[in-house]
């Protein structure tokens, strides 16, 4: 079974430019959320969508977006990108809702604002 | 405020023998608790899980330990190998609570 792929692996964007990522969850898999991992912070949560509907947020501002597609795709958006924004993003899915199963992470993308 | 600390950033051990890592929450509504290893360039991978009705879980070289009463859990492994040198999240979750994680703890087995 193929894992959770994340595209693209690495981008690079000027402050104030706005930036797509995209996540393919395990087959079968209906929850995908969404980490930044910054050096020294941990893994901090961004959003989590089941069934194409946004069942938690995290504490991050409204920069941040996502959304998750029919076949469980999913896309997170980042607007008016800040210097601080740079991290490592991951997505993991899960068989079920994030709270109650393991999650399974992809590689992540690895966001440099300049 | 952390809800989930792990509060050794590093660990060195030699192989062959015990690594344990420890993990402490503070809220009490957390039911669920799991372990992750991160290899560089790679994203987390599930390691071990133990839900807030057991006190011990055990998955060959790996056995996860929960002391509710003092919110903190543990994992051991062993013996230890260079290969399992990685970072290792702690996280806990449950009810309606998002999977929350601790900052890790970076783990290094000498041959």
């Amino acid at each position: 079974k193929a894992g959770v792929t994340q595209t693209p692996r690495y981008l690079i964007k000027t402050r104030g430019q706005q930036v797509t990522l995209s996540c393919s969850p395990i087959s079968g898999h209906r929850s995908v959320s969404w980490y930044q991992q910054t050096p020294g912070q941990g893994l901090q949560f961004l959003f989590e969508y089941f069934s194409e509907t946004q069942r938690n947020k995290g504490n991050f501002p409204g920069r941040f977006s996502g959304r998750q597609f029919s076949n469980s795709r999913s896309e997170m958006n980042v607007s008016t990108l800040e210097l601080g924004d740079s991290a490592l993003y991951l997505c993991a899915s899960s068989r079920g809702l994030a709270e109650l199963y393991e999650q399974y992470f992809g590689p992540g993308t690895r966001l440099t604002v300049t | 405020d952390q809800q989930v600390k792990q509060n050794s950033p590093s660990l060195s051990v030699q192989e062959g023998r015990i690594s344990i890592l420890n993990c402490d929450y503070t809220n009490s509504m957390f039911d669920y608790f799991l372990w992750y290893k991160k290899y560089p360039a790679e994203g987390p991978t599930f390691l071990i899980s133990i839900s807030s009705i057991k006190d011990k879980n055990e998955d060959g070289r790996f056995t996860v330990f929960l002391n509710k009463s003092a919110k903190h859990l543990s994992l051991h492994i062993v013996p230890s190998q260079p290969g399992d040198s990685a970072v290792y999240f702690c996280a806990a979750s449950g009810g309606s609570y998002i999977p929350t994680f601790g900052r890790g703890t970076s783990l290094i087995v000498h041959p």
